[in-house]
């Protein structure tokens, strides 16, 4: 079946622009995970929603990120008056079981690489 | 504080030599651990967690709390293992890991 998909897979944006990130998670997930991951780190936890509920938004570095998942499904993380400091590779996880009860899987997109100039 | 250090950016060995990839944590509480790799051009997966015990492609790890490591073990590594490997702890009530910075294994022929 489809995993997880992402798009763009690569979005150049010019210092103080806008970009917005499109993660389509596995059909049926209800979790869902941003991360982001620089040059040589390991992905750093961003925002994690249930269902339409955004529960944890710790990781967001500042107000300029925002996310959202209206329905449920479909999220978007956007960035306002990107910044170089901004570009990374975006990663969205989703897994099908509730935050708290047993672990489930985490499953990863492809990631969307984004380079601020 | 909730932290994953895996000390070794790069690790070379020849095919068929053993293979320990290492990582330390930091938790207050009962950790719940994890690996993942990710391979040239794919995306990451989940390698193997402990609390299942299991041996996935050869690799296990084992959960030592006295010295809060879990590393990754594989007695023969083989050219295919060649990849990033991340250490990764589930931190809190929402599932989300934290992760290493991760090891790149490079298996030599």
């Amino acid at each position: 079946g489809a995993g997880v998909s992402q798009s763009p897979r690569y979005k150049v944006a010019k210092r103080g622009q806008d970009v917005a990130l499109r993660c389509d998670p596995i059909s049926g997930h209800v979790s869902l995970f941003w991360y982001q991951q620089a040059l040589g780190q390991g992905p750093e936890f961003l925002t994690y929603f249930q269902n339409e509920a955004q529960l944890d938004k710790s990781g967001l570095p500042s107000d300029r990120f925002f996310a959202e998942r209206p329905e449920g499904s479909v999220s978007t993380l956007k960035i306002q008056r990107t910044q170089q400091e901004d570009s990374a590779v975006y990663l969205c996880a989703s897994s099908n079981r509730w935050a708290g009860r047993t672990y489930n899987e985490q499953f990863f997109g492809p990631g969307t690489r984004l380079t601020v100039l | 504080a909730q932290r994953v250090t895996q000390p070794e950016k790069l690790l070379s060995v020849f095919k068929g030599a053993p293979v320990e990839l290492k990582c330390n944590y930091s938790y207050s509480g009962s950790p719940e651990l994890f690996w993942y790799v990710q391979y040239s051009r794919q995306r990451l997966q989940l390698l193997l967690r402990h609390i299942s015990r299991e041996s996935i492609k050869g690799f296990t790890a084992d959960l030592n709390k006295g010295e809060t490591s879990f590393h990754l073990k594989k007695p023969f590594a083989q050219e295919e293992d060649s990849a990033m490997y991340y250490c990764a702890l589930k931190g809190g009530a929402t599932n989300k890991l934290i992760f290493g910075t991760g090891t790149l294994l490079a298996v030599q022929p």
